[in-house]
């Protein structure tokens, strides 16, 4: 079984619309969760992370994280078609980054 | 601005050549990553590193080595190139006890 998994896509939505990324994990020793984007020949960004549970918020992004089911989010409100990209979920432990498959978004205007 | 420098964007190589891509950092980070990424598979770890001479496989060091003689730097190796390694290789660093990842801007390499 994979560390973390997420659902690869493609998601297409509507501009305005809100969007809803989301991983599970395996592993409850898990502290830190993070969001990364990536465009399309570009390396990874980090997005936004959050430690242990609860919510963290950054203008239009939102990030979850449910320890107990071991569950992450990233909402996105009123999508724009520069969030187009690919966004890749990961769990830091120790010195170790695990990561997602991430899931491909085109926001469509 | 910190900046994660890989030598080459593309490049185009023949089965059986060795290959070297070149990971540079100006963070004075103690940690550096290799990854490759591939469709539907997404990031795959190939070798980290923890500290200078240190190197650790990752999930898939078969047909690649690594080389970390300065903190700066980190090399990936691949032996004799198979068109199976046909990929996005991405470098990465980050500091011990830190929670981000920085990365290059990757290199896509072909094997012809």
């Amino acid at each position: 079984q994979k560390e973390v998994e997420q659902d690869p896509g493609p998601l297409s939505v509507p501009e305005g619309a809100i969007v809803s990324l989301n991983c599970t994990y395996s592993n409850s020793a898990f502290q830190y969760f993070m969001w990364y984007r990536q465009y399309s020949r570009k390396g990874p960004e980090l997005l936004m992370y959050t430690y242990s549970s609860g919510n963290k918020e950054d203008g239009r992004f939102t990030a979850q994280v449910d320890k107990s089911s071991k569950y992450i989010s990233l909402f996105i409100r009123d999508s724009q078609p520069s969030d187009s990209a690919t966004y890749l979920c990961a769990l830091l432990s120790g010195n170790q980054f695990y990561f997602g498959t991430g899931t491909s978004l085109t926001v469509i205007p | 601005d910190v900046k994660v420098t890989q030598s080459s964007r593309y490049l185009v190589k023949r089965t059986g050549e060795k290959v070297f891509l070149e990971c540079v950092q100006d963070m004075d980070h103690e940690n550096m990553f290799w990854y490759r990424q591939d469709p539907g598979l997404g990031l795959r770890l190939i070798y980290f590193s923890y500290d200078v001479k240190m190197k650790e496989k990752g999930d898939i060091p078969e047909g690649y080595s690594v080389s970390r003689e300065k903190k700066e730097r980190f090399s990936l190796i691949l032996e004799s190139a198979s068109t199976n390694q046909t990929s996005m290789y991405l470098c990465a660093s980050s500091s011990t006890g830190g929670t981000e990842a920085f990365f290059g801007q990757g290199t896509r390499l072909t094997v012809v």
